[in-house]
């Protein structure tokens, strides 16, 4: 079993609906979640940091974290071509532990 | 967040020869990390670097292969030695910046590729 598992995709949507993002974890002692945007030939960008269970909410984006079932989302409202990316989910132990791991992506394609 | 360079964006290296990454952030930084992106595939941690100390390399990779320099609070340097194909890949700094636990911001990383 991976340490983080994402759905590779792709994930179509058409623009203007909500792309849902989804990421499980392995490591109950996993403290830390993030997730990364990731555009062709660039760098991962961060977008969202969770760290309590619930809804965490930043724009058009919200981090959805369960940790009873191991459990973080991503939701995309208004989902817009230039979101077209893979979208890295990361996990951290925390408490000093800072390592992360991340899943393989999940490829997004927004078309008009 | 924190502004990150590296030096340089992109080369191509013969086989047997060493390639020095080099990686700037715009203010101190206790802890920088180096990952390795394999085409299409996600980053994989080579090491952490605090400066002061030995660097602590994950599974599966050795200081003889990637030795790590981290002189000051605001630079560090990856070697890539005795390079095959293999080790052609995208090659990212981060650092923990910002006050939020455990958050990593990226360089823009180095291209290599191996001939």
């Amino acid at each position: 079993q991976k340490e983080v598992e994402q759905n590779s995709g792709p994930l179509s949507v058409p623009e203007g609906a909500i792309a849902s993002l989804n990421c499980t974890y392995s490591d109950r002692g996993s403290q830390s979640f993030f997730w990364y945007r990731q555009y062709s030939g660039k760098s991962p960008e961060l977008i969202m940091s969770i760290y309590s269970n619930g809804d965490k909410e930043d724009g058009r984006f919200t981090a959805q974290l369960n940790k009873a079932s191991q459990y973080v989302s991503l939701l995309i409202r208004d989902s817009q071509p230039s979101d077209s990316a893979t979208y890295l989910c990361a996990v951290s132990r925390g408490g000093g532990y800072n390592k992360l791991i991340f899943g393989a992506g999940t490829r997004l394609a927004v078309h008009p | 967040s924190a502004v990150i360079s590296q030096k340089p964006s992109r080369d191509i290296c013969q086989r047997g020869t060493s390639l020095t990454i080099q990686c700037q952030v715009d203010s101190q930084v206790t802890m920088m990390f180096w990952y390795r992106q394999q085409p299409g595939q996600s980053l994989t941690l080579i090491a952490t670097a605090n400066q002061g100390s030995e660097a602590t390399y994950e599974s599966g990779f050795v200081i003889d292969k990637f030795p790590i320099s981290r002189p000051n609070l605001t630079f560090s340097t990856l070697t890539v030695s005795n390079m095959s194909p293999e080790d052609s890949s995208i090659y990212l700094c981060s650092v923990e910046a910002g006050g939020l636990q455990d958050t990593q911001y990226f360089g823009p990383g180095t291209r290599l590729t191996v001939l």
